[in-house]
């Protein structure tokens, strides 16, 4: 299995509240992912970073943001949690730029703002 | 920007009958992947297909990929419990390293 942690694992928070899920990996891969999942919606794209301090818009980043301050953590932060941000969320590390390798994912954190 | 849709998002079938689930993308992309979801678990990637007429097995799956047609399929042969999960399509736009998913097909399959 790729070398993937997500922490924590389940948490609950109150709206209005900040809230950082963190993803560390072992496997020095350049690009890390942040989805997250919902019923009719499959996984959806966050934020990506494909190198440290390096980092782009997925396709639902209001509301989120994240930092990449060395190759093996990736940190996501809700500002301030609301309701339609409970969800189960998923990191990925896929490969150093070679093209033949899939994404590899954690374990998830499900989220849920009362 | 890349969409990609897969159908159906729901399938039940009987043990031993074969179906074929479909991904179809926006844009170009010479990469697609094929992952596996079971209930709160992760996802477990299937198959990796990176180039036109690109075809791949395992056991009862086989994924195939045309990237002039922007479809993908993956075809269930003689279905078994055990296939019970849902699939996801993930497509990587050319020029990019976003994977972006399909919605996901959920299948049972009824013994």
């Amino acid at each position: 299995d790729a070398g993937i942690t997500q922490s924590p694992r389940h948490k609950v928070t109150e709206t209005g509240t900040p809230v950082t899920l963190r993803c560390h990996q072992t496997e020095n891969h350049r690009y890390m992912y942040w989805y997250r999942q919902d019923p009719g919606h499959g996984l959806r794209l966050i934020h990506y970073s494909y190198g440290v301090k390096d980092t782009d818009k997925g396709e639902v980043s209001d509301g989120y943001s994240v930092s990449r301050s060395k190759t093996e953590d990736f940190l996501l932060t809700l500002e301030s949690a609301t309701s339609s941000q409970t969800s189960v969320y998923f990191c990925a590390i896929s490969g150093q730029g070679t093209k033949n390798t899939e994404a590899f994912f954690g374990q998830g954190t499900r989220l849920t703002v009362v | 920007e890349l969409k990609v849709e897969q159908n159906p998002l729901f399938l039940s079938m009987q043990e031993g009958k074969n179906y074929t689930i479909y991904c179809n993308y926006s844009t170009t992309s010479d990469r697609l992947y094929w992952y596996r979801q079971d209930p709160g678990k992760s996802l477990e990637s299937l198959f990796v297909l990176l180039s036109n007429g690109a075809v791949k097995q395992e056991g009862r799956l086989m994924a195939s990929l045309d990237t002039k047609a922007r479809l993908s399929t993956l075809h269930i042969t003689a279905a078994v419990h055990d296939l019970s999960a849902t699939y996801f399509c993930a497509v990587v736009a050319s020029g990019t390293y976003k994977y972006i998913f399909g919605t996901g097909t959920r299948l049972k399959v009824l013994a």
